[in-house]
């Protein structure tokens, strides 16, 4: 069974701090991974991906990915307010296979940013 | 960036009715589109992969015959529910993989918040 697992929540952060979202997959061929933003009642939003290990910075957000532990994160600095949504991690996994295109998702961690 | 636009938003419908959902891709061509259902504070679950010109594939305990999807070009992918009822009540969602490929995202569709009554 191919998972994605985030941390639980819900986390609540003060306006202003660092938010950290964290995410493991159990499928080590995975080789792309997605952050999505959902705010209540709407559809995703695509937030950043990431393929390659390490960090990629865009803006406010920082991807972090280590495959060797099956690892990924989300930080958000100057957390703010309108930051307060569902955070979805998803994994691409490997081409060629049967599953390949469909990502599988995570189930979520529930951010609130306190003013 | 690419846009798929989804209607309708919301839809009331009467328990044994069917409903369509569309899904069509504004400024690009998508290929394949994925069908997902979301429940209240549950994750996306996929139903099923749409691709232009054939038969889509289902998900496991995805009733293809209730779940009728449509991918007759390569802008317009439609969902219809069949008789529904009210267990099919859900929030559900098309989605395409950008332009680019599978690495680089997928947009969403705003959503079809189906209420069947």
């Amino acid at each position: 069974q191919k998972e994605v697992e985030q941390n639980s929540g819900p986390l609540s952060v003060p306006e202003g701090a660092i938010a950290s979202l964290n995410c493991t997959y159990s499928d080590r061929g995975s080789q792309s991974f997605f952050w999505y933003r959902q705010y209540s009642g709407k559809s995703p939003e695509l937030i950043m991906f990431i393929y390659s290990n390490g960090d990629k910075e865009d803006g406010r957000f920082t991807a972090q990915l280590n495959k060797a532990s099956q690892y990924v994160s989300l930080l958000i600095r100057d957390s703010q307010p309108s930051d307060s949504a569902t955070y979805l991690c998803a994994a691409l996994p490997r081409a060629g296979g049967t599953s390949y295109g469909k990502l599988t998702f995570g189930q979520g961690t529930i951010l609130t940013v306190h003013p | 960036g690419a846009v798929v636009s989804q209607h309708p938003s919301r839809v009331i419908c009467k328990s044994g009715t069917s409903v369509k959902i569309e899904c069509r891709s504004l400024d690009f061509q998508a290929t394949t589109m994925f069908w997902y259902r979301q429940f209240p504070k549950q994750s996306l679950m996929l139903m099923a992969t749409s691709n232009e010109g054939s038969k889509a594939t289902y998900e496991q305990g995805v009733e293809k015959d209730k779940f009728l999807i449509n991918h007759a070009s390569l802008t317009l992918s439609t969902l219809t529910v069949t008789s529904a009822h009210p267990e099919d009540s859900s929030f559900y969602i098309c989605s395409a993989p950008a332009r680019e490929g599978f690495n680089y995202g997928y947009t969403f569709g705003s959503g079809t918040r189906l209420t069947v009554v």
